[in-house]
């Protein structure tokens, strides 16, 4: 069974600019989570989703936004980019949300914001 | 709300003594409680979790974790440590209140290095 993906692997953007992430997950997995890694604020939860709805939203601002399609893949919005966005982002599947279900991870987007 | 608390940002170790990663949390309502591995540029591996029952969990590639409820811990163990083991390990919990308690919060990580 293939993995978490997540494209692009690398992304280099400038302050200002808005930037869409994108996530498939293991498949029969209809639940996404997005996270934030950083070496200051480690990891941190963005949002959750599951069956096209959004169940859970960490403490982000609203720059930062997301969606599931139908076939449960995932995106994730930055907008206006600022320099401190710049971190590893990584999304997780799992068969359903929010209980004891681990979480399997993909590879992660690197972004560096300019 | 939840909390995880990892106490050693690092721990070092020789290749083939024990190890010991700590973890303790807050949660409202019952626990549960994961431990995840990370590698240089890679995303989290998942070793081990629990949800009930017997307070010794086992995982992957040899690792177990004792659940201690009075002393809200779930260390990580490894009976004998391999240069390999040497990673990123993240402890996390989540409970099923409701709100915010339902996604997973992660803890600030150690850094395990086992010398050779």
């Amino acid at each position: 069974k293939a993995g978490v993906t997540q494209t692009p692997r690398y992304l280099i953007k400038t302050r200002g600019q808005q930037v869409t992430l994108s996530c498939s997950p293991i498949s029969g997995h209809r639940s996404v989570s997005w996270y934030q890694q950083t070496p200051g604020q480690g990891l941190q939860f963005l949002f959750e989703y599951f069956s096209e709805t959004q169940r859970n939203k960490g403490n982000f601002p609203g720059r930062f936004s997301g969606r599931q399609f139908s076939n449960s893949r995932s995106e994730m919005n930055v907008s206006t980019l600022e320099l401190g966005d710049s971190a590893l982002y990584l999304c997780a599947s799992s068969l359903v949300a929010g209980n004891y279900n681990e979480q399997f991870f993909g590879p992660g987007t690197r972004l560096t914001v300019l | 709300a939840q909390s995880v608390a990892q106490p050693e940002d690092q721990v070092n170790v020789a290749e083939g003594n024990p190890l010991t990663v700590k973890c303790t949390y807050s949660v409202s309502g019952n626990p549960y409680l994961f431990w995840y591995v990370q590698y240089p540029n890679r995303g989290l591996q998942f070793l081990l979790k629990y949800i009930t029952g017997d307070n010794l969990v086992k995982g992957s590639y040899g690792f177990e974790a004792e659940f201690n409820k009075s002393q809200t811990s779930f260390h990580l163990k490894k009976p004998s440590a391999l240069v390999s083991d040497s990673a990123l390990y993240f402890c996390a919990v989540r409970s099923l209140s409701s709100g915010s308690a339902r996604q997973l919060t992660f803890g600030s990580g150690t850094q395990l290095t086992v010398l050779p």
